[in-house]
């Protein structure tokens, strides 16, 4: 099993639209969570960090259920510059001692006009 | 500041070619990584330094080799490039102090093996 899987999209929505990813995770033990933005042919750029309580930034919305180890975007009133893969992205701690990153395969956005 | 740099942008290697990945960072952050992004897999770790003066295998390390230079420079070295090694090399950095710290990434290495 694939410590991260997202949906595999792509999504094609209009513009205006509200549109969700979702995200799994498989370990339990994972200590924290975020959505990263990747423009095609760009480096990943951190969207937002996701909070057990739920956490909203503008027009996105990031929640987190741990009991489900599920982690979900909803993005409102979908704008063109909204077009990119986000990426779910769990931190864990490895057996060094530090922590680091997993991602996800990415799910493609494309808002249409 | 420049964030995180990374060179080159493009290379093209021939089999059994080597080269250095270079990348640099100007956040007087305390740990580096490096991941590969290939189509289809997402991006995974090769190698990190959490802080100056360590490195530790990442979950791709095999046929690579990196060094911290200094706090701001962290090298990927491939002695025996293989086509296997054809892919997108991104260098990230972070503070190293915490869960919740954001990575800055590199704009990234193209890096095609014939």
């Amino acid at each position: 099993r694939k410590e991260v899987e997202q949906d595999p999209g792509p999504f094609n929505v209009p513009e205006g639209a509200t549109v969700a990813f979702n995200c799994t995770y498989s370990n339990s033990a994972s200590q924290s969570f975020f959505w990263y933005r990747q423009d095609c042919r760009k480096e990943p750029k951190l969207l937002m960090s996701v909070y057990s309580s739920g956490n909203e930034d503008g027009r996105f919305t990031a929640q987190l259920n741990r009991a489900s180890q599920y982690i979900s975007l909803l993005i409102r009133d979908s704008k063109l510059s909204d077009s990119a893969t986000y990426l779910c992205v769990v931190n864990n701690l490895s057996g060094a001692g530090s922590y680091q990153l997993t991602f996800g395969k990415g799910t493609k956005l494309s808002v249409i006009p | 500041n420049a964030g995180v740099t990374q060179t080159p942008k493009f290379q093209v290697l021939k089999t059994g070619q080597s080269m250095t990945l270079q990348c640099a960072q100007d956040m007087n952050h305390n740990s580096m990584y490096w991941y590969r992004q290939d189509p289809g897999m997402g991006l995974r770790l090769i190698y990190y330094s959490a802080s100056e003066g360590t490195t530790d295998k990442g979950e791709v390390p095999n046929g690579y080799n990196v060094s911290r230079l200094n706090k701001r420079e962290f090298s990927l070295r491939l002695e025996s490039a293989a086509p296997s090694q054809t892919s997108v090399y991104f260098c990230a950095s972070s503070e190293g102090r915490g869960t919740l710290e954001t990575q800055y990434f590199g704009p990234g290495t193209r890096l095609l093996v014939l």
